[in-house]
């Protein structure tokens, strides 16, 4: 069985602050794929980044950036600077990468505003 | 080009309806699925189809009743709709399963809304 647990509902920050967002995950798998998605409030939504279990190296994406530690199965998401147009909800999910079962299991989502 | 479109964008019918949501992906991919928001934002799997063939069918109703008549396209029928059938049904569509996982394209939701 999957889960996926984002602990924080909702977050606010000002603008310009950084912010991270937690996501903790659990399976069973040996090798699956970590994902973040956003969700801005017209509602789509938009593919941020994909993680093999594999690669435990951290990413960085302009303002984003992805801790992915396997010892406490956490990979949460941070961003720098943030700016109104970040204001979103923002879901991490994880899917097994075994053959035929391409599925994923989103967590609950975090809300997050950003003050301007 | 819009790679993954789901019709209609907005949907408000009545309780004992049926009503069909359309989806279809110009990315080539093969496999394809429909999600369902609820009102707390919580995503789940319902169906995956690999080439018009039903993969995965998580617990869902009988009433829901998806058609893949090309690899192109998954549309999801529902029938007699219920209240709690109000949600955000979301389409996506993923490379051939049997490669390396990528990441699934959504379309951008249809809200239905049983009154």
């Amino acid at each position: 069985a999957q889960k996926v647990t984002q602990a924080q509902t909702e977050i606010s920050v000002v603008e310009k602050e950084d912010v991270t967002l937690d996501c903790v995950y659990e399976t069973r798998d040996t090798t699956y794929y970590l994902f973040w998605y956003k969700q801005p409030p017209s509602g789509e939504l938009v593919f941020l980044i994909r993680r093999n279990s594999f690669d435990e190296q951290n990413e960085i994406s302009g303002r984003y950036s992805w801790n992915f530690q396997k010892s406490t199965s956490s990979f949460n998401f941070t961003i720098t600077a943030s700016q109104v147009v970040d204001s979103a909800v923002y879901f991490c999910a994880l899917s097994p990468s075994n053959f035929g079962n391409e599925k994923l299991t989103f967590g609950t989502g975090t809300r997050l505003t950003i003050i301007p | 080009d819009t790679a993954v479109s789901q019709t209609p964008k907005y949907l408000v019918t009545q309780m004992g309806n049926d009503k069909s949501i359309k989806c279809e992906q110009n990315l080539g991919h093969d496999t394809m699925y429909w999600y369902k928001q609820d009102s707390k934002k919580f995503l789940k799997i319902m169906f995956s189809y690999n080439n018009k063939e039903l993969i995965i069918n998580e617990t869902v109703p009988n009433r829901f009743s998806p058609k893949s008549p090309d690899k192109a396209h998954l549309n999801l029928h529902i029938n007699s709709l219920e209240l709690g059938d109000s949600a955000v049904y979301f389409c996506a569509s993923s490379q051939d399963r049997q490669l390396p996982n990528t990441e699934a394209f959504f379309g951008q939701g249809t809200r239905l809304t049983v009154v």
